[in-house]
């Protein structure tokens, strides 16, 4: 069984579209988070779910949305699509303080 | 805020042959936890190992050890008999112990090759 999982792995789409990425974790965790990887491969923190409730939102443009419907679950909807929001998005997800465990990961090519 | 370097971009090992990896981390945290994630061609973020701050004694996961230096802020990876599945990006990860958010501070990686 996938222990986090994101759905789609692949998105391309066109500049000004609006798109959504959802993550889905089965291991009790209650806190999910969403990371941006660069072409660069530079990994960096965006936002930070605790019990449904929103911890941290690390300077992400407004465009960006999360919404957690609840403990297994958090989605990422991004507003009129930039060149620069192209890269591979993560979800990740932990219990506590404890490490994280990260999803496959969803290239987004906005064209 | 915290910062982590990886000063190696690219290294590459022999195939059976052993490599370190560096990894140094600035912070004015006492309570902390450091991390190397694996990242193969797959693209999938694998945990190696986990080291916690307050313990002396260094982390060991099979073929994989580190050395941590707490006071030179060092968190260098060892792989010992490299194997050609081994070659990925390699990420140096940094935790706050007490952060609510709990998030990872990330270094910029590096990529091992693992030669036959």
């Amino acid at each position: 069984d996938t222990a986090v999982s994101q759905t789609p792995k692949y998105l391309v789409t066109q500049m000004g579209n609006d798109k959504s990425i959802k993550c889905e974790q089965n291991l009790g965790h209650d806190t999910m988070y969403w990371y941006k990887q660069d072409s660069k491969k530079f990994l960096k923190i965006m936002f930070s779910y605790n019990n449904k409730e929103l911890i941290i939102n690390e300077t992400v443009p407004n465009r960006f949305s999360p919404k957690s419907p609840d403990k297994a679950h958090l989605n990422l909807h991004i507003n009129s699509l930039e060149l620069g929001d192209s890269a591979v998005y993560f979800c990740a997800s932990s219990r506590g303080v404890r490490e994280q465990f990260f999803g496959p990961g969803t290239r987004l090519t906005v064209l | 805020a915290q910062t982590v370097t990886q000063s190696q971009p690219e290294m590459s090992v022999q195939e059976a042959e052993t490599v370190t990896l560096s990894c140094t981390y600035d912070t004015s945290e006492s309570n902390y936890y450091l991390f190397w994630y694996k990242q193969p061609p797959s693209r999938q973020m694998i945990l190696v190992i986990r080291q916690e701050a307050y313990k002396q004694q260094n982390a060991t996961e099979n073929r994989f050890s580190v050395n941590f230096q707490k006071a030179a802020k060092s968190f260098s990876l060892k792989i010992s008999d490299s194997q050609l599945g081994d070659t990925a990006m390699y990420f140096c990860a940094f935790m706050k112990r007490n952060n609510a958010g709990n998030m990872l501070t990330f270094g910029g990686g590096t990529r091992l090759m693992v030669k036959p």
